[in-house]
């Protein structure tokens, strides 16, 4: 099966970089995608790896290195608004599922 | 990236009935997929739904419980049969939509929050 680790909780004020990690534990691998997730809101897609290497989407990068099975979504500049969980999610297996991870609830301080 | 609607947005029921949860895309999609997320849970994967063919459900998820329709490429329903309190869930449907570089990655609706008492 597939399992993924992200830490549960980040907090950080505004202005600063935050990064958040994930590793994971698959078979099939495809890619990693991260999504955020206000409360009350649906998940919105972020970013998605199938390479190695760093991602840069305005303020939000995510990296991946598929031979440690590891990434990261880095945030910068943070935000008030930024304040969400974040989930990291790998593509993985013949039917090309999608697992997520528990998700880390960011909390960004004025 | 498609654009989602799910019907109901929230929802109450009672224990015992079922609720159908329709998932409308704007565009022709093959595989629509439909999740749970329990309160200040992950994201579970229920089953996938390919049009013509009968849903493929995860571990822990039956068809009698969670029967799902898929008429057509643009539309699909979810039921929560016989519910209980532990029903009680954010149900999303996504469907997978380009990045514009040859890959692909799943997009979701807005999610019905059900609440069953």
């Amino acid at each position: 099966g597939q399992s993924l680790e992200q830490p549960s909780e980040v907090t950080a004020v505004e202005g600063a970089i935050v990064q958040i990690n994930c590793t994971y534990q698959t078979s099939g691998f495809y890619g990693l995608s991260w999504y955020q997730q206000h409360d009350g809101g649906a998940p919105t897609f972020l970013s998605y790896n199938a390479l190695d290497g760093l991602e840069e989407t305005g303020r939000f990068s995510s990296f991946l290195s598929r031979s440690d099975s590891y990434g990261y979504l880095l945030l910068q500049e943070l935000q008030m608004k930024d304040s969400a969980s974040y989930f990291c999610a790998v593509y993985s297996g013949s039917a090309r599922q999608l697992t997520f991870g528990s998700g880390t609830q960011l909390t960004v301080l004025p | 990236s498609a654009v989602i609607s799910q019907k109901p947005s929230r929802d109450i029921c009672q224990r015992g009935t079922s609720l159908t949860i329709q998932c409308q895309v704007d565009s022709q999609v093959t595989m629509m997929f439909w999740y749970r997320q329990q309160p200040g849970q992950s994201l579970t994967l229920i089953a996938t739904a390919n049009q013509g063919s009968e849903a493929t459900y995860e571990s822990g998820f039956v068809i009698d419980k969670f029967p799902i329709s898929r008429p057509n490429l643009t539309f699909s329903t979810l039921t929560v049969s016989n519910m209980s309190p532990e029903d009680s869930s954010i149900y999303l449907c996504s469907v997978e939509g380009s990045l514009g570089t040859g890959e692909e990655t799943q997009y979701f609706g807005p999610g019905t929050r059900l609440l069953v008492l």
